[in-house]
């Protein structure tokens, strides 16, 4: 059964304070892990999607990298506008249609 | 684009009623998928389909909740009886089909509580 651990479940920061949010999954054969963003009310929206260990996507202050057994998005300077929660998913290459989440990491960006 | 659109935003109803929800996934998405999201168990996947066809509902809890794609833009999960252990936030996404790589695109939710 796939899954996906993300740590810390909550993290807060001063405004231009960097640091990294985890994501460690157990997959049979990744087709793809997928990081998402989630405001208070709101569906999930988008981030990244990493394909292979090694392979690295920024956006912004975000930076997305990922590993064999974890994933890591590396915030950049954090503005309070990048308070939300994030959340990453993988698909198997066994069950592409699916996509299996974590529970987030809930970050608070303190002006 | 005016992306996923779900209805109703909010729905409060007594334990026993049934209970619809509504999706409209993004034109020319052929996957439709539906998610159930608490505090306690997170983002799950209850359902989803490709090309109207229900593909896995594994994740559907019991058989109260029911689920149908009568056409490539619309969708409905149904719950009944409803129960409170059912209070939660429903959302429904959509992506294309065939593009396994292809990110998953959300609605903004239907929150249900039930008394």
């Amino acid at each position: 059964e796939d899954q996906v651990t993300q740590s810390p479940e909550a993290l807060r920061l001063q405004e231009g304070e960097s640091s990294s949010l985890n994501c460690s999954y157990t997959v049979s054969g990744l087709r793809g892990l997928f990081w998402y963003r989630q405001d208070p009310g709101k569906g999930p929206e988008f981030l990244f999607t990493l394909y292979s260990a090694g392979e690295e996507k920024e956006k912004e202050r975000l930076k997305a990298t990922l590993t064999k057994k974890e994933s890591f998005l590396h915030i950049t300077a954090p503005k309070p506008e990048d308070s939300a929660t994030y959340l990453c998913a993988v698909q198997a290459v066994t069950n592409a249609g699916k996509s299996t989440f974590g529970d987030g990491t809930t970050l608070t960006v303190k002006p | 684009d005016a992306g996923v659109i779900q209805s109703p935003r909010h729905e409060v109803t007594e334990m026993g009623q049934e209970v619809t929800l509504r999706c409209k996934p993004i034109s020319g998405h052929n996957s439709l998928f539906w998610y159930r999201q608490t505090m306690m168990r997170g983002l799950e996947l209850l359902i989803y389909f490709n090309n109207n066809v229900p593909i896995d509902d594994s994740g559907m809890p019991e058989d109260r909740f029911s689920a149908k794609m009568p056409n490539a833009s619309f969708s409905t999960l149904k719950i009944q009886p409803s129960e409170p252990r059912d209070s939660a936030v429903y959302f429904c996404a959509s992506r294309l089909a065939g593009g396994a790589y292809s990110p998953l695109h959300f609605g903004n939710g239907t929150r249900l509580t039930v008394t």
